[in-house]
């Protein structure tokens, strides 16, 4: 059984179009983040989102929009694509991840290698 | 300021000797201290964690991590490294955006042990 699952795996596209990306987990964690990797493998959080209500956005370009229709999704959805955008996303879950809680383990989905030329 | 340092891009390895990656942190308050590997074409799997307690962790696949609260570090080991061992292995502490918790990953370092 897949934990946390991404759609597609893979993505190339053209410079300027519009993409989505999906990812469910059937953890029954009730938060969900969108890490951006970059060719260098360095990992940043981009979103989060607890109980379908975003809590963190880290400075990411409007042209990211997230969208959670319920705990156990959470969608990417990307704007006038830019040679840029090109990387690995990761979808995690955890749960219980509100201040002053113990911290819990994030589980990773597979990822959805974006390239965008 | 909340960081994570690995000092090291890659280290090397012989299969059967004892392996560390390094890991030093920044962050106020009591530390969340977490190692991930990730595999070629993989997501990421979590390794081992550091909430409280004894200073040495043990985790997944033979490793172990050690807490080191006046050196601010959080090295992993494994007694004796497999070559299936080489990965990218990433070093994590819990920091904080806005009032919510989040992870903040180091550079990552990547592991090679060679036959």
């Amino acid at each position: 059984d897949t934990a946390v699952s991404q759609t597609p795996k893979y993505l190339v596209t053209q410079m300027g179009n519009d993409k989505s990306i999906k990812c469910e987990q059937n953890l029954g964690h009730d938060t969900m983040y969108w890490y951006k990797q970059d060719s260098k493998k360095f990992l940043k959080i981009m979103f989060s989102y607890n109980n379908k209500e975003l809590i963190i956005n880290e400075t990411v370009p409007n042209r990211f929009s997230p969208k959670s229709p319920d705990k156990a999704h959470l969608n990417l959805h990307i704007n006038s694509l830019e040679l840029g955008d090109s990387a690995v996303y990761f979808c995690a879950s955890s749960q219980g991840l509100t201040s002053g809680r113990t911290q819990e383990t994030q589980y990773f989905g597979p990822g959805t290698r974006l390239l965008v030329l | 300021a909340q960081s994570v340092a690995q000092p090291e891009d890659q280290v090397n390895v012989a299969e059967g000797n004892p392996l560390t990656v390094k890991c030093t942190y920044s962050v106020s308050g009591n530390p969340y201290l977490f190692w991930y590997v990730q595999y070629p074409n993989r997501g990421l799997q979590f390794l081992l964690k550091y909430i409280t307690g004894d200073n040495l962790v043990k985790g997944s696949y033979g490793f172990e991590a050690e807490f080191n609260k006046s050196q601010t570090s959080f090295h992993l080991k494994k007694p004796s490294a497999l070559v299936s061992d080489s990965a990218l292995y990433f070093c994590a502490v819990r920091g904080f955006s806005g009032g919510y918790n989040k992870l903040i990953f180091g550079a990552g370092t990547r592991l090679a042990v060679h036959p």
